[in-house]
């Protein structure tokens, strides 16, 4: 069966900090990626999604990027985090095709302090 | 792009009771509308979907109905129990789009 890793579970950094978020896929190929950010209380927002390795698409202009090295890892940096980078993030991946649904981890918290 | 709206944003039910959880969307291409449940502290989890070949899906407690005419999309929850307490949310395809969430509060 498929399951997607997120670490860490929590993170507290410092403004400015620079930031590596990883999400890895077990038990399927080729799947669609995703980075959300939910803020306290509030509903999902896309931050990237991925069809292949090095194919990214950004939903919202910001000082976060993502990466995808390999076909299974979705990696979620910034060099400098703000204030507002604090919040929930989540990744997902869904099966490669039309009408499929996402799957998702457990999710990191991140505190900026 | 599609643009999903959600209603209520809370909901407060005494247990045993029936609880219901709309959705509209507005691309009428979309043809895939699952419903996650969200726990504190987790991410969502699939808890039901429905394609639009299909009118009403059941599993259980929980149904989900489609009106492709009206664009709208429906969760309902019956005899609710207090571990259906969590936040619920909508989407619709083709890249999911989701609605902002519903906090469901089951009262013993």
């Amino acid at each position: 069966s498929q399951t997607i890793h997120q670490w860490p579970a929590t993170l507290v950094q410092p403004v400015g900090s620079p930031l590596s978020l990883e999400c890895t896929v077990e038990g399927t190929s080729n799947p669609n990626l995703y980075w959300y950010r939910q803020a306290a209380g509030r509903g999902l927002q896309l931050l990237f999604y991925s069809v292949g390795i090095g194919q990214i698409s950004s939903e919202v202009p910001q000082n976060l990027s993502a990466s995808r090295p390999q076909d299974r890892q979705f990696i979620l940096s910034s060099k400098k985090l703000l204030l507002s980078d604090s919040g929930f993030y989540l990744c997902a991946w869904s099966a490669a095709l039309p009408g499929q649904p996402q799957h998702f981890g457990d999710g990191t918290r991140l505190s900026i302090l | 792009g599609e643009n999903v709206e959600q209603h209520p944003s809370t909901l407060s039910v005494q247990e045993g009771d029936s609880a219901v959880i709309k959705c509209t969307y507005s691309d009428s291409a979309s043809n895939y509308f699952p419903w996650y449940k969200q726990e504190l502290g987790k991410g969502p989890q699939l808890i039901i979907d429905i394609r639009s070949n299909v009118g009403e899906k059941k599993d259980q407690r929980i149904a989900v109905t489609l009106n492709k005419t009206a664009k709208h999309f429906s969760l309902h929850i019956t005899e609710t129990q207090p571990e259906d307490s969590a936040v619920y949310f909508c989407a619709a395809s083709r890249v999911l789009t989701f609605g902002g969430g519903t906090r469901l509060m089951v009262k013993p």
